[in-house]
């Protein structure tokens, strides 16, 4: 079955500091992969997604994710946080033929220390 | 373009009773996704409607159902409220008709069975 684990549940970075976060992923096929970010009491924002083509993939601010098919990993990455970044971010897999049906990691929460 | 909105964002309700969220898509998409969030399961795949048909549904007791109208927009159903459905419901949808696409989500309906 597949499914998404990101093993870190909280992290506590600097303002400034760059920041990887990261997400693993069990699926037999090439996956739909996506993350996601929510803010308290709000709904998801898609950050960025690779369906297929370039490992490395740009989202909105300033985010970036590499797809690396040897580790079924799909990391997120920032150079250089902002205390607005402070959120719970959630990386998800889609299921090939699957209608839209996302798998969600548990989602990390992360913090930023001015 | 307006976004995704739900209706009522918040909600308090007694066990046994029966609940109707609502989802407007936004203008032009005819995919919607619902899911639940809570914080012990985190996010689950409810159900998925494209042009009024239930194309995927995740692993929920029939007591949650939804129905898709002719303009796109979506409600669910949740009869014979417990505790354990406190939850945020989420609304996603997408723009396009391949079996998996970038979904956008509503802020959500929170929830709560007394």
């Amino acid at each position: 079955a597949q499914s998404v684990t990101q093993p870190d549940i909280h992290i506590t970075v600097s303002e400034g500091a760059s920041l990887e976060l990261r997400c693993n992923y069990s699926y037999g096929a090439t996956p739909y992969l996506f993350w996601y970010v929510q803010s308290p009491g709000q709904g998801l924002q898609l950050l960025l997604k690779y369906f297929s083509g370039d490992t490395l993939v740009q989202g909105i601010k300033g985010f970036e994710a590499e797809f690396k098919r040897s580790q079924s990993s799909f990391n997120l990455r920032k150079p250089s946080v902002h205390w607005s970044d402070a959120a719970e971010y959630f990386c998800a897999v889609g299921v090939s033929g699957g209608y839209n049906k996302l798998i969600f990691g548990a989602g990390t929460r992360l913090a930023v220390h001015p | 373009k307006a976004g995704v909105t739900q209706t009522p964002r918040y909600l308090i309700k007694t066990r046994g009773q029966q609940v109707t969220l609502s989802c407007s898509p936004i203008s032009g998409h005819r995919s919607v996704s619902w899911y639940q969030q809570t914080p012990g399961q985190g996010l689950q795949f409810l159900f998925e409607y494209f042009s009024e048909t239930q194309r995927n549904k995740g692993n929920f007791p029939g007591r949650f159902s939804g129905r898709q109208f002719s303009n796109s927009r979506s409600e669910m159903n949740v009869s014979t409220l417990e505790l354990g459905d406190s939850a945020l419901y989420l609304c996603a949808s997408s723009p396009r008709d391949p079996r998996m696409d970038e979904q956008f989500f509503g802020p959500g309906t929170r929830l709560t069975v007394l």
